[in-house]
């Protein structure tokens, strides 16, 4: 079991590029989530699927745009990166009841020059 | 809306001494409760949860007991070890169906020997 996997790892974009960042969970979850982890300010929600074939907003969805694939495939996507989009990205995934375990990808560290 | 608040760090201890990190959440309803725990370089993984007032939850020393009365989750540990420098988050969630959780701005815990 890999559990939940992200890749790249580490990336570099300018200003204006556009990129995705994959994620895939093999605990056949039906809840994946997409934050971002910047200093100071803990981890804020950028997207979230409660379900295959649903996604919603969280709290900072402004910039990204997300696809649930399938089950197991949570994209997000930087359609022109700004700077202020520099973080370190996870995704997650749990079953569906609130009282369960998120489980967290390794993250990817993204810088926007 | 729903609010977790945590003590800021770091919080900066000796090998073998006491360790209580505060949490406290503002909720409707009756939440479930979760420490988080990330170490450097990794994503997040649950230390400890808590889905019902006055449960206590526990693993690898650490203790969390649900205070619906003081609306408060606080981690403790007996006797820290260096292997334990890590950030720490508390978390809510809901009890029923599907929630998003809320996180805490973490607590940076720093053991020397």
């Amino acid at each position: 079991n890999a559990g939940v996997t992200q890749t790249p790892k580490f990336q570099v974009l300018k200003t204006g590029q556009s990129m995705t960042l994959q994620c895939a969970q093999d605990m056949n979850h039906n809840s994946m989530y997409w934050y971002r982890q910047d200093p100071g300010m803990g981890l804020r929600l950028i997207y979230y699927s409660a379900s295959e074939g649903t996604t919603d907003k969280g709290e900072v969805p402004n910039g990204y745009n997300v696809s649930r694939l399938n089950k197991r495939e949570f994209s997000l996507r930087l359609e022109s990166a700004a700077p202020s989009q520099t973080s370190v990205y996870f995704c997650a995934s749990s079953g569906l009841h609130s009282q369960e375990t998120q489980y967290f990808g390794p993250g990817t560290r993204l810088l926007v020059l | 809306g729903d609010s977790v608040t945590q003590m800021e760090g770091p919080v900066t201890l000796s090998e073998e001494a006491f360790l209580t990190i505060n949490c406290t959440y503002t909720a409707t309803g009756y939440p479930s409760l979760f420490w988080y725990v990330q170490y450097p370089g990794e994503g997040l993984q649950l230390l400890l949860k808590a889905t019902k007032a006055d449960d206590k939850g526990s693993n690898k020393g650490f203790e969390a007991t649900y205070r619906k009365e003081t609306t408060s989750f606080h981690l403790e540990k007996g006797s820290v070890q260096v292997s334990d420098s890590a950030v720490y988050f508390c978390a809510l969630g809901g009890n029923t169906g599907f929630q998003k959780l809320v996180f805490g701005t973490g607590t940076r815990l720093l053991v020397s020997p």
